[in-house]
């Protein structure tokens, strides 16, 4: 299985500043396609995870631009810009490269 | 707008059984691959299970094959988890996610299995 793995465990962050949180991942989620099949989610208190992030680099729709994604083809990092007091919340990496479809332990994000 | 929601639910004793159903509206059902993803509470994110739109493709994580079955019926844009000897390690919060060439982009608002005595 592809284990992903995530760091740290808890940032917390003035509004306003940015924030970064790593992924890495036990093998490369680059595809023969050019495809790396890594994704982030956000899950917000008490709600269902909603993805940000999908193919290492794409914002989702509705995702607001101060969320991006970057990374090579086994450590990935997502960056949120002018933190939000909506972005708080625990945030995961994922990969669909191949089954089982695994995720990261999860970053939980709080403010300052 | 694009809507999934489970039910079924609920307490259930070790060793039995129970199904879940999720319901699709606001999208063509039939074109999409489908999963079950669990959280246990406190926990984060396991995926469970996966079909494809026209159910050829099936795929199950380690932890519950043999025991869990998934499956769809397009023309009632429903999806089905058939859960069977159950363990105390199969409680959680189970989402029905869609799945496409864009990740896991649309989670319902999850439904509740806890297996106790």
């Amino acid at each position: 299985d592809i284990v992903m793995t995530q760091a740290p465990l808890s940032v917390s962050v003035t509004p306003g500043e940015s924030a970064s949180i790593s992924c890495r991942s036990s093998k490369s989620l680059l595809h023969s396609n050019g495809i790396t099949y890594v994704y982030w989610y956000l899950q917000k208190p008490g709600k269902s995870p909603q993805l940000l992030i999908y193919r290492m680099s794409n914002l989702a729709s509705g995702v607001p631009d101060r969320f991006s994604g970057s990374g090579s083809e086994t450590d990935f990092t997502l960056k949120i810009s002018r933190v939000e007091a909506e972005d708080v919340g625990i945030y995961y990496c994922g990969q669909l490269l191949e089954n089982p479809r695994t995720f990261g332990g999860g970053t939980k994000l709080e403010l300052k | 707008e694009v809507q999934l929601v489970e039910s079924g639910g609920g307490l259930v004793q070790p060793g039995r059984s129970l199904k879940l159903s999720c319901v699709a509206s606001g999208f063509t059902f039939s074109n999409y691959g489908m999963n079950w993803i669990r959280q246990a509470p406190g926990k984060g994110l396991e995926w469970v299970a996966y079909i494809s739109s026209g159910s050829s493709y099936i795929y199950y994580a380690e932890t519950v094959k043999g025991r869990f079955t998934i499956s769809r019926d397009n023309a009632k844009n429903t999806l089905y988890l058939q859960m069977t000897s159950l363990r105390s390690e199969d409680t959680a919060l189970y989402y029905c996610v869609r799945h496409t060439a864009r990740g896991l982009d649309y989670w319902g608002q999850g439904v509740m299995v806890t297996v106790s005595s």
